[in-house]
């Protein structure tokens, strides 16, 4: 079946460092995967996505890599500040899928200051 | 929150009574969705709609239902028959484009609770 997974609940950092939270995904059909960072109380914030037929993608401060041959992917946070403590999620969805975007259960990162 | 409006923020519910939780969005999506929360846990999809006057259940559609007669407004009722309604509750809406999927835009989330 279908599923999307992160490696750690949690995650502690100190204020500065870089942060790698990781997610596992099952559906070898998967072609779209997205980031999202949710703060307590509200709705998930798109943080950056990638394509399969790509194997990273970069953005502010934040970078996406994609191993399609062990179905892994995982969210790089440079310098790692207050701000960015939040639940970040991943989710894939298959273009036969469209619309159904599958949710892991989150990893909460926690920086220490 | 994207354009997309949620309301209310807070909701309480009484035993064998329906609520509605609404969301509108102003981005001009064709898709919307609605997803369940609970604490700790992952989204998971109830309902989701394409395109005006059509919608699909998702994993967990028992004791929802929703409608989609306008664009911009995609509607949910949590009924008497959904036992335990207690959740985060986040709307979301999307522009499908050539097939390919796109982003998700969420709104801020409706939190029910059982009086």
């Amino acid at each position: 079946g279908e599923s999307v997974g992160l490696h750690l609940p949690t995650l502690s950092v100190q204020e500065g460092d870089n942060s790698i939270i990781n997610c596992a995904y099952s559906n070898s059909a998967s072609d779209y995967f997205i980031w999202y960072k949710q703060e307590s109380g509200k709705g998930p914030q798109f943080i950056i996505d990638i394509r399969s037929n790509m194997d990273k993608r970069q953005g502010q401060r934040v970078t996406v890599l994609l191993n399609k041959t062990v179905k892994h992917l995982s969210l790089q946070i440079a310098a790692t500040q207050p701000g960015d403590s939040a639940v970040y999620f991943c989710a894939e969805i298959a273009a036969s899928n469209t619309g159904k975007l599958i949710f892991g259960q989150g990893t909460t990162l926690q920086v220490k200051p | 929150d994207g354009g997309i409006t949620q309301s209310p923020k807070y909701l309480f519910r009484k035993e064998g009574q329906n609520v509605t939780l609404s969301c509108e969005q102003n981005l001009n999506h064709d898709a919307m969705y609605w997803y369940r929360q609970d604490p700790g846990q992952g989204l998971r999809l109830i309902y989701y709609s394409q395109i005006v006057n059509d919608f699909q259940k998702g994993d967990i559609a028992e004791g929802y239902s929703v409608s989609r007669e306008k664009k911009e407004s995609f509607p949910l009722t949590v009924t008497s028959a959904q036992k335990n309604p207690t959740a985060f509750y986040l709307c979301a809406s999307a522009n499908p484009r050539r097939g390919q999927n796109e982003k998700l835009f969420f709104g801020s989330g409706t939190q029910l609770s059982v009086l």
